[in-house]
């Protein structure tokens, strides 16, 4: 177990449902990531949150949607999704995004699958 | 050329015996480095990070960093068959726009046999 708890473990929606997955963690990091993990792929970054604001978004389509209630929590709001966003959904969290040296911490993820 | 290169393997060795991980890094600038083991199907784990030049280790582990040649590597001694996972490398750059961005590998599948 790790200690960025990650909630539901294992999600199957259809293509119009709207859901969305949590992550919380009570280390006092200020800074909070989803990733997007394929099998047999490194993770790739969505977003990354610095103290609450959205501070770097890749380019991810408006189907997924993050928020940060505060600086314990990371909500990814799913909706209209694809097939081909089937995949494993990692939250991390660190010290502080600014700093270079802080290491990422990962939640045990998501198993997302889209009917 | 990616950001950051390892060799995927597989890499197979006998249990007790030394596994070598390595990786390439592209940018000279990168400030920060970090191992992560994944077992199948499940999240990454940290399992060392290295700031500086030289070697870290932490029990059957050490990382290696050399900045001039863009290389930082990890051992595992006398190797168990429960290091059998998958090994990112992960770099971050540490400035500007790319604060907070790691950038991994491909991982490397090792396997450790009785």
């Amino acid at each position: 177990d790790t200690e960025v708890t990650q909630t539901p473990k294992h999600l199957v929606m259809g293509m119009t449902n709207k859901k969305s997955l949590k992550c919380e963690q009570h280390m006092g990091h200020r800074a909070m990531y989803w990733y997007k993990q394929k099998a047999k792929k490194p993770p790739e970054l969505m977003f990354v949150y610095s103290y609450e604001k959205l501070s770097i978004n890749e380019s991810v389509p408006s189907r997924f949607s993050p928020e940060c209630p505060n600086s314990s929590l990371l909500n990814l709001h799913l909706h209209a999704l694809q097939p081909e966003d089937s995949a494993l959904y990692l939250c991390a969290s660190s010290q502080d995004s600014g700093n270079r040296n802080q290491p990422q911490h990962f939640g045990d993820g998501t198993r997302l699958s889209i009917l | 050329q990616k950001e950051v290169e390892q060799n995927s393997g597989p890499l197979s060795v006998p249990e007790g015996a030394i596994a070598s991980l390595n990786c390439t890094y592209s940018d000279r600038g990168s400030q920060s480095f970090f191992w992560y083991r994944q077992y199948s199907g499940k999240s990454p784990e940290l399992i060392m990070f290295i700031y500086s030049n030289g070697d870290k280790e932490d029990g059957r582990f050490t990382a290696q960093l050399n900045k001039a040649s863009q290389y930082v590597s990890l051992l595992i001694r006398d190797s168990q068959p429960s290091d059998s996972a998958t090994y990112l490398c992960a770099v971050n750059r540490g400035r500007g726009s790319t604060l907070g961005r790691l950038y991994f590998g491909r991982g490397t599948q090792l396997t450790v046999w009785p």
